[in-house]
């Protein structure tokens, strides 16, 4: 079993849809991020949590670090959206460890 | 533009090679941070380095090398080149040396070994 889980693995959405991707992890973390990777490669961190919920335009993260649970949530998604998302997990050692990513794609 | 250079874009190369990828971190950054990407593996993190020591390991081979240079840019050096170390290799930089902050990703370097 990874130590990040992202659900779905992939996500299908019209514009204008409120989009959900999930992240679970099994250990001690010191902060989560969420990183955002378009198709041609480049990463984008997008949100930092330690605690609480962050929102960044029509994006919003939360974490509930009690139940090792966060959320990145889209609203009014757009076709621009269309990427990979990627939880990531700093360990208490500075270790980074990566989910697999959750595959968006938004049509018109 | 992150203000995180790589070098080169692509680089392409044969089995038992070695090659060195080069990383300017953002401007008033002191650490970088080395991943990599393969299809099958996704992202993970190699090394860190702050202020021109290591500071956090990952899953690097031993094969693989690095080292931060006082001027703050970054090489990663990979040897005897195997088919599977055919990858995007990413590296980004932060202010601090903590894990936590944000951090900013290059382009990558997407090395193809034949």
């Amino acid at each position: 079993k990874n130590e990040v889980e992202q659900s779905p693995q992939n996500l299908t959405a019209q514009e204008g849809e409120f989009i959900t991707i999930n992240c679970s992890y099994s250990v001690g973390i010191s902060a989560l991020h969420w990183l955002q990777q378009h198709p041609g490669g480049g990463i984008v961190s997008l949100f930092m949590l330690s605690s609480g919920k962050k929102k960044h335009g029509r994006l919003i993260a939360t974490i509930n670090i009690q139940e090792k649970h966060s959320s990145l949530h889209i609203t009014a998604s757009h076709p621009r959206d269309s990427a990979v998302y990627i939880c990531a997990v700093t360990l208490s050692t500075d270790k980074l460890i990566f989910g697999t990513g959750t595959r968006l794609q938004v049509f018109p | 533009d992150s203000g995180v250079t790589q070098t080169p874009k692509h680089l392409i190369t044969a089995t038992g090679q070695r090659v060195t990828l080069r990383c300017s971190p953002r401007s008033g950054d002191l650490s970088v941070y080395w991943y990599q990407q393969s299809l099958d593996q996704g992202l993970q993190f190699l090394i860190q380095y702050y202020n021109g020591e290591e500071r956090a390991k990952g899953n690097i081979l031993e094969r693989f090398s690095a080292q931060q240079f006082p001027d703050l840019h970054s090489e990663l050096n990979l040897s005897s080149l195997e088919l599977g170390d055919s990858a995007l290799y990413f590296c980004a930089s932060s202010v601090s040396e903590r894990g936590s902050d944000t951090q900013y990703f290059g382009p990558g370097t997407r090395l193809t070994v034949l």
